[in-house]
């Protein structure tokens, strides 16, 4: 079945450690995007990219960094220089192109808890 | 830049009562709207869309919604209320050209027995 995937579903962290959050689809989809969900504040873009190697900063991008080396993987490290990391984390996919619209399709996320 | 607002960040109605959550955008290109539901510790999940054809679009779940340009709004309606629709409501908004999407704050909808 296609599907967007992400793991771990939760992740502790110690303060000073960088984590990496892993998000894969089989979808065949161009962009893929990652979102923070903290309570009350909705969902907070951080990264998104259209192609392969190619990537842009969302509105909350300071002390994350992103890759995207392959058009189904696109991981998400959280360094140690985000000093509030505790979230939910959404990793989303769709197509992509002018003219050329699919609704987002959203893994099951990860919940990072700093410890 | 495209951005959405949603109006009231927790909606309260009986079960069997009309839902209505409500969605303004903002956009510079014409948009495409999207109403998703996220249910505990999961991901979000789609309801409806709308891409510019028909200006009431249905939905998943008996959910439904309006385009009105003229009023930038894309409200989330359904006319009766059932227990499993209690859940976390996210509009968003992006433009023609896939640049980015943007989604509102979320409405958490309670349903009274």
């Amino acid at each position: 079945d296609g599907g967007i995937t992400q793991s771990p579903k939760y992740l502790f962290r110690k303060e000073g450690q960088n984590v990496t959050l892993s998000c894969e689809q089989n979808l065949n989809h161009d962009a893929m995007y990652w979102y923070r969900q903290d309570p009350g504040q909705g969902l907070r873009l951080i990264y998104y990219s259209q192609i392969v190697n190619d990537f842009q900063k969302g509105d909350i991008a300071e002390g994350y960094s992103v890759s995207r080396e392959k058009k189904e993987s696109f991981p998400l490290t959280v360094t140690s220089a985000q000093k509030n990391p505790t979230a939910f984390y959404l990793c989303a996919s769709h197509l992509a192109g002018e003219g050329h619209w699919t609704e987002a399709f959203f893994g099951q996320g990860t919940r990072l808890t700093v410890v | 830049a495209q951005s959405v607002t949603q109006l009231g960040s927790h909606v309260s109605v009986s079960e069997g009562a009309l839902v209505l959550l409500r969605c303004n955008y903002s956009s510079s290109v014409p948009p495409y709207l999207f109403w998703y539901v996220q249910y505990p510790n999961q991901g979000l999940q789609l309801l409806l869309k709308y891409t510019s054809a028909a200006t009431l679009v249905k939905g998943i779940n008996g959910f439904e919604a309006e385009f009105k340009k003229s009023e930038t709004s894309f409200h989330l309606t359904k006319p009766s209320a059932h227990m499993s629709d209690a859940a976390e409501y996210f509009c968003a908004v992006s433009g023609y050209n896939n640049n980015d999407m943007r989604f509102g704050a979320g409405t958490r909808l309670t349903v009274k027995p």
